[in-house]
Protein backbone atom coordinates (compact mmCIF):
# COMPACT_ATOMS: atom_id res chain seq x y z
CA UNK A 1 0.00 0.00 0.00
CA UNK A 2 1.09 3.33 -1.15
CA UNK A 3 1.45 5.90 1.84
CA UNK A 4 -1.10 8.15 -0.04
CA UNK A 5 -3.05 7.50 -2.64
CA UNK A 6 -4.93 9.16 -4.80
CA UNK A 7 -6.79 8.59 -7.84
CA UNK A 8 -5.00 8.84 -11.10
CA UNK A 9 -8.19 10.32 -13.09
CA UNK A 10 -8.54 11.60 -15.60
CA UNK A 11 -11.01 13.35 -13.91
CA UNK A 12 -13.29 15.47 -16.71
CA UNK A 13 -15.87 18.43 -15.46
CA UNK A 14 -17.79 20.69 -17.22
CA UNK A 15 -16.76 24.52 -16.70
CA UNK A 16 -18.70 25.21 -13.89
CA UNK A 17 -18.84 22.53 -12.23
CA UNK A 18 -18.32 21.10 -8.77
CA UNK A 19 -14.72 19.05 -9.16
CA UNK A 20 -13.71 16.54 -6.15
CA UNK A 21 -10.50 15.33 -5.45
CA UNK A 22 -9.61 12.52 -3.08
CA UNK A 23 -6.58 11.27 -1.34
CA UNK A 24 -6.38 8.50 1.79
CA UNK A 25 -3.12 8.28 3.15
CA UNK A 26 -1.54 5.27 6.00
CA UNK A 27 0.23 7.41 8.75
CA UNK A 28 -1.60 7.67 11.06
CA UNK A 29 0.42 10.24 12.81
CA UNK A 30 0.25 12.63 10.10
CA UNK A 31 -0.67 16.51 11.39
CA UNK A 32 -0.01 18.35 8.09
CA UNK A 33 -1.80 17.92 4.84
CA UNK A 34 -1.45 19.53 1.98
CA UNK A 35 -2.84 20.09 -1.85
CA UNK A 36 -0.74 21.36 -4.89
CA UNK A 37 -1.47 21.63 -8.41
CA UNK A 38 1.08 21.39 -10.92
CA UNK A 39 1.28 22.29 -14.62
CA UNK A 40 2.95 19.82 -16.66
CA UNK A 41 6.70 20.83 -16.43
CA UNK A 42 5.75 22.98 -13.69
CA UNK A 43 6.46 23.48 -10.07
CA UNK A 44 3.60 22.71 -7.58
CA UNK A 45 1.87 24.88 -6.40
CA UNK A 46 0.44 25.29 -3.12
CA UNK A 47 -3.40 25.46 -2.94
CA UNK A 48 -4.40 25.03 0.51
CA UNK A 49 -3.27 23.39 3.46
CA UNK A 50 -5.09 21.47 6.32
CA UNK A 51 -4.15 20.44 9.90
CA UNK A 52 -7.62 20.22 11.27
CA UNK A 53 -10.71 17.84 10.97
CA UNK A 54 -13.34 19.81 9.11
CA UNK A 55 -13.42 21.94 6.21
CA UNK A 56 -10.95 24.62 5.20
CA UNK A 57 -12.64 27.38 2.51
CA UNK A 58 -10.30 30.10 0.11
CA UNK A 59 -12.18 31.52 -2.52
CA UNK A 60 -13.09 28.37 -4.90
CA UNK A 61 -11.61 25.83 -3.05
CA UNK A 62 -12.30 23.46 0.04
CA UNK A 63 -10.24 21.49 1.23
CA UNK A 64 -11.48 18.65 4.16
CA UNK A 65 -9.98 16.33 6.50
CA UNK A 66 -10.90 13.28 8.51
CA UNK A 67 -8.27 12.01 10.65
CA UNK A 68 -10.01 8.86 11.96
CA UNK A 69 -10.99 8.02 8.15
CA UNK A 70 -7.44 8.98 6.97
CA UNK A 71 -9.11 10.87 4.30
CA UNK A 72 -8.55 14.18 3.03
CA UNK A 73 -10.17 16.03 0.11
CA UNK A 74 -10.62 18.69 -2.07
CA UNK A 75 -13.56 20.71 -4.20
CA UNK A 76 -13.30 23.33 -6.22
CA UNK A 77 -16.42 25.16 -7.29
CA UNK A 78 -17.14 26.82 -10.43
CA UNK A 79 -14.56 24.92 -12.12
CA UNK A 80 -12.74 26.64 -14.55
CA UNK A 81 -10.62 25.38 -17.50
CA UNK A 82 -7.52 26.99 -15.85
CA UNK A 83 -7.87 24.37 -13.01
CA UNK A 84 -6.97 22.11 -15.67
CA UNK A 85 -3.87 20.65 -13.85
CA UNK A 86 -2.33 17.91 -11.90
CA UNK A 87 -3.70 18.09 -8.73
CA UNK A 88 -1.05 16.52 -6.05
CA UNK A 89 -2.18 15.62 -2.44
CA UNK A 90 0.89 16.11 -0.08
CA UNK A 91 1.24 14.66 3.72
CA UNK A 92 4.36 15.61 6.38
CA UNK A 93 4.88 12.17 7.94
CA UNK A 94 4.44 12.62 11.51
CA UNK A 95 7.03 10.51 13.19
CA UNK A 96 9.80 12.44 11.18
CA UNK A 97 9.05 16.22 12.66
CA UNK A 98 7.45 16.73 9.34
CA UNK A 99 10.75 16.94 7.60
CA UNK A 100 9.73 14.27 5.23
CA UNK A 101 6.90 14.71 2.99
CA UNK A 102 5.28 11.94 0.29
CA UNK A 103 3.12 13.19 -2.29
CA UNK A 104 0.55 11.03 -4.32
CA UNK A 105 0.74 9.93 -7.56
CA UNK A 106 -1.55 12.95 -8.66
CA UNK A 107 -4.60 13.44 -10.31
CA UNK A 108 -5.55 14.74 -13.71
CA UNK A 109 -8.36 17.03 -13.69
CA UNK A 110 -9.37 18.58 -17.34
CA UNK A 111 -12.52 21.21 -17.25
CA UNK A 112 -14.11 21.44 -20.35
CA UNK A 113 -15.01 24.53 -21.90
CA UNK B 1 7.09 38.53 -3.00
CA UNK B 2 10.75 36.42 -3.02
CA UNK B 3 10.53 32.53 -4.29
CA UNK B 4 12.62 29.90 -4.02
CA UNK B 5 15.43 30.22 -6.45
CA UNK B 6 17.34 26.98 -8.32
CA UNK B 7 20.00 27.21 -10.76
CA UNK B 8 20.77 26.24 -13.43
CA UNK B 9 17.26 25.55 -14.80
CA UNK B 10 18.75 23.70 -17.59
CA UNK B 11 21.69 21.13 -17.62
CA UNK B 12 22.65 18.72 -19.96
CA UNK B 13 25.69 15.64 -18.97
CA UNK B 14 26.98 13.07 -20.15
CA UNK B 15 26.73 9.79 -18.02
CA UNK B 16 29.28 9.48 -15.64
CA UNK B 17 29.74 12.85 -15.12
CA UNK B 18 28.77 14.93 -12.26
CA UNK B 19 26.23 17.61 -11.59
CA UNK B 20 25.69 20.70 -9.17
CA UNK B 21 21.92 21.70 -8.20
CA UNK B 22 21.12 24.49 -6.42
CA UNK B 23 18.84 26.07 -4.49
CA UNK B 24 18.04 29.67 -2.61
CA UNK B 25 15.04 29.29 -0.20
CA UNK B 26 12.95 31.93 0.60
CA UNK B 27 14.60 34.86 2.50
CA UNK B 28 14.24 33.77 6.73
CA UNK B 29 13.08 29.93 5.99
CA UNK B 30 15.27 27.58 7.78
CA UNK B 31 14.63 24.02 5.90
CA UNK B 32 14.93 23.24 2.08
CA UNK B 33 14.05 20.10 0.79
CA UNK B 34 15.10 17.78 -2.16
CA UNK B 35 12.50 16.29 -5.08
CA UNK B 36 13.02 14.18 -8.12
CA UNK B 37 10.05 14.07 -10.28
CA UNK B 38 10.17 12.00 -13.49
CA UNK B 39 7.96 12.22 -16.08
CA UNK B 40 4.59 11.11 -15.21
CA UNK B 41 5.66 10.50 -12.14
CA UNK B 42 4.73 12.26 -8.66
CA UNK B 43 7.66 13.94 -6.82
CA UNK B 44 9.73 11.91 -4.78
CA UNK B 45 11.23 13.36 -1.60
CA UNK B 46 15.37 12.93 -1.67
CA UNK B 47 16.28 14.46 1.48
CA UNK B 48 15.77 17.73 3.92
CA UNK B 49 17.83 20.36 5.90
CA UNK B 50 16.61 22.16 8.85
CA UNK B 51 19.24 24.59 10.06
CA UNK B 52 21.99 23.15 8.22
CA UNK B 53 21.96 20.17 9.62
CA UNK B 54 20.48 16.86 7.45
CA UNK B 55 16.89 16.82 8.88
CA UNK B 56 15.53 13.46 6.60
CA UNK B 57 16.10 11.42 4.01
CA UNK B 58 14.48 9.68 1.17
CA UNK B 59 14.72 7.32 -1.54
CA UNK B 60 18.37 9.52 -2.14
CA UNK B 61 21.09 7.12 -4.22
CA UNK B 62 24.34 7.07 -2.79
CA UNK B 63 25.52 8.67 -5.39
CA UNK B 64 23.68 11.90 -4.79
CA UNK B 65 24.46 13.82 -1.44
CA UNK B 66 23.50 16.98 -0.05
CA UNK B 67 24.17 20.59 2.31
CA UNK B 68 22.67 23.37 3.36
CA UNK B 69 25.21 26.31 4.19
CA UNK B 70 25.23 28.98 6.54
CA UNK B 71 23.48 31.54 4.50
CA UNK B 72 20.55 28.50 4.39
CA UNK B 73 21.49 28.14 0.63
CA UNK B 74 21.87 23.92 -0.63
CA UNK B 75 23.65 22.22 -2.68
CA UNK B 76 22.46 18.62 -4.17
CA UNK B 77 25.54 17.06 -5.48
CA UNK B 78 25.19 14.23 -8.28
CA UNK B 79 27.91 11.86 -9.42
CA UNK B 80 28.37 9.24 -11.51
CA UNK B 81 25.28 10.20 -13.39
CA UNK B 82 23.01 7.47 -15.00
CA UNK B 83 20.44 7.66 -17.84
CA UNK B 84 17.67 7.39 -15.08
CA UNK B 85 18.58 10.62 -12.94
CA UNK B 86 17.13 12.68 -16.09
CA UNK B 87 14.25 14.23 -14.06
CA UNK B 88 12.91 17.29 -12.53
CA UNK B 89 14.54 18.29 -9.27
CA UNK B 90 13.09 20.77 -7.07
CA UNK B 91 13.76 22.62 -4.30
CA UNK B 92 10.78 23.59 -1.84
CA UNK B 93 11.83 25.86 1.20
CA UNK B 94 9.55 26.42 4.71
CA UNK B 95 10.11 27.96 8.03
CA UNK B 96 9.91 25.21 10.61
CA UNK B 97 11.25 27.45 13.10
CA UNK B 98 7.85 29.40 13.04
CA UNK B 99 6.08 26.66 12.99
CA UNK B 100 5.08 26.69 9.39
CA UNK B 101 5.33 23.31 7.85
CA UNK B 102 4.30 24.05 3.89
CA UNK B 103 6.62 23.96 1.29
CA UNK B 104 7.07 26.74 -1.27
CA UNK B 105 8.53 24.99 -4.47
CA UNK B 106 11.09 26.26 -6.78
CA UNK B 107 10.56 26.71 -10.57
CA UNK B 108 13.27 23.08 -11.14
CA UNK B 109 15.98 22.34 -12.25
CA UNK B 110 15.83 19.98 -15.54
CA UNK B 111 18.59 17.16 -15.86
CA UNK B 112 19.14 15.68 -18.99
CA UNK B 113 21.80 12.88 -18.88
CA UNK B 114 23.20 11.67 -21.98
Amino acid sequence: QKEVEQNSGPLSVPEGAIASLNCTYSDRGSQSFFWYRQYSGKSPELIMSIYSNGDKEDGRFTAQLNKASQYVSLLIRDSQPSDSATYLCAVNLGNTGGFKTIFGAGTRLFVKA
Amino acid sequence: AAGVIQSPRHLIKEKRETATLKCYPIPRHDTVYWYQQGPGQDPQFLISFYEKMQSDKGSIPDRFSAQQFSDYHSELNMSSLELGDSALYFCASSFKTKGADTQYFGPGTRLTVL
